[in-house]
């Protein structure tokens, strides 16, 4: 119930392709769905973030994708760069005031020229 | 505004004695929250702590671990008589008062602790 799922664990992708991965919950109490990037020796960094009652939120090549009824959403990166290479990790909380983030297992990106 | 600040950046202990880790969250946050990561692993919650109060330790193993958050000061996370397990990257993280829904984490760079 608390837990996040991620595929694929890594993903190797073409400069200018697109990126994509995917994540789904259980918890339908989960409201707040954010997604976190990680480079190497470094802590995650919060990249964009979405709500249930909306299907899609895009900021600059991210973009987030929400199916409310199929309890999945997933991170679209556009025009992928060398300089996306990193860990992404889906994310979610509940909307209850006092609660923690709960985090999906983690997505290995790699583009490659 | 230096951020998240975690210290030491790495820790290296023998089977059996004790690490400390410390976060100084940012300026004006006043949640802070304990993740571990093992290699190849995601972020696994381990606590969650306002100052003075411990809001949700679930994810805590039984045993050796504690953490506090003190009035002053950083909050710290002590592992008694580490064994080779817990051998991981500790990420802090913190966070303003919580309003309903929407929680932005800010990550510290983490304390990477390796048990001989």
């Amino acid at each position: 119930q608390q837990q996040v799922k991620q595929s694929p664990q890594s993903l190797i992708v073409q400069k200018g392709g697109i990126s994509i991965i995917n994540c789904a919950y259980e918890n339908t109490a989960f409201d707040y769905f954010p997604w976190y990037q990680q480079f190497p020796g470094k802590g995650p960094a919060l990249l964009i973030a979405i709500r249930p009652d909306v299907s899609e939120k895009k900021e600059g090549r991210f973009t987030i994708s929400f199916n409310k009824s199929a309890k999945q959403f997933s991170l679209h990166i556009m025009d992928s760069q060398p300089g996306d290479s990193a860990t992404y990790f889906c994310a979610a909380k509940r909307g209850t005031s006092y609660d923690k983030v709960i985090f999906g297992p983690g997505t290995s990106l790699s583009v490659i020229p | 505004n230096a951020g998240v600040m975690q210290n030491p950046r790495h820790l290296v202990r023998r089977r059996g004695q004790e690490a400390r880790l410390r976060c100084s969250p940012m300026k004006g946050h006043s949640h802070v929250y304990w993740y571990r990561q093992l290699p190849e692993e995601g972020l696994k919650f381990m606590v969650y702590l306002q100052k003075e109060n411990i809001i949700d330790e679930s994810g805590m193993p039984k045993e050796r671990f504690s953490a506090e958050f003190p009035k002053e000061g950083p909050s710290i996370l002590r592992i008694q008589q580490v064994v080779r397990g817990d051998s991981a990257a500790y990420f802090c993280a913190s966070s303003p008062p919580q309003i309903s829904g929407a929680n932005v984490l800010t990550f510290g760079a983490g304390s990477r602790l390796t048990v001989l």
